[in-house]
């Protein structure tokens, strides 16, 4: 089973609201991602989580706050988000072994912003 | 710097034919190279991947080359089906930061034409 899960699958929000996106694996997996995709470009890195901890962060705007609660849950809050922020949020997980290590990706939140 | 290459944006195959997507690299310290296909609005699903100590690597209908001297891979599908329509991205990571940073290309969108 490869399977991570993302909610919602949809997300419409405006500027001055605060919301949260959701990821969730029962893989085992130790290493957890955020990504960020816009139409016809390829995904870009925003956050690795490695054991829990924050290990990795692409100079995100701080407007993007992710959390990493336990080894299955990653979460990203959103806050005071700006129109150019609508994107496809792909998360990921792997297994963090050594040597080549396969990414999963889940199906994605498609966040408009107003 | 684009550091994975994927020249051909679009490429049509008809039913029952290979089809061979392409990836060139820059940076020598990539060491495991992976191909995901894409649905739009979808996230990215794991096809095949390959370390640097192989040359080939086959699952099935997908097969993938590397040629390290050259930094170029290539993922065969054989024989094309028109479930294979989608965009196909290739990515490359390096052992040495841990594998957790995935550099993708620009994508090719494959159509197979029945």
């Amino acid at each position: 089973d490869t399977e991570v899960t993302q909610t919602p699958k949809h997300l419409v929000m405006g500027m001055t609201n605060k919301k949260s996106l959701k990821c969730e694996q029962h893989m085992g997996h130790r290493a957890m991602y955020w990504y960020k995709q816009k139409a016809k470009k390829p995904p870009e890195l925003m956050f690795v989580y490695s054991y829990e901890k924050l290990s990795i962060n692409e100079s995100v705007p701080s407007r993007f706050s992710p959390e990493c609660p336990n080894s299955s849950l990653l979460n990203l809050h959103l806050h005071a988000l700006q129109p150019e922020d609508s994107a496809l949020y792909l998360c990921a997980s792997s297994q963090r072994r050594g040597g080549g290590d396969t990414q999963y990706f889940g199906p994605g939140t498609r966040l408009t912003v107003l | 710097d684009q550091q994975v290459k994927q020249n051909s944006p679009s490429l049509s195959v008809q039913e029952g034919r290979i089809s061979i997507l392409n990836c060139d690299y820059t940076n020598s310290m990539f060491d495991y190279f992976l191909w995901y296909k894409k649905y739009p609005a979808e996230g990215p699903t794991f096809l095949i991947s390959i370390s640097s100590i192989k040359d080939k690597n086959e699952d099935g209908r997908f097969t993938v080359f590397l040629n390290k001297s050259a930094k170029h891979l290539s993922l065969h599908i054989v024989p094309s089906q028109p479930g294979d329509s989608a965009v196909y991205f290739c990515a490359a990571s390096a052992s040495n930061f841990g594998n957790e940073k995935l550099t993708f290309g620009t994508g090719t969108r494959l159509t197979i034409i029945p």
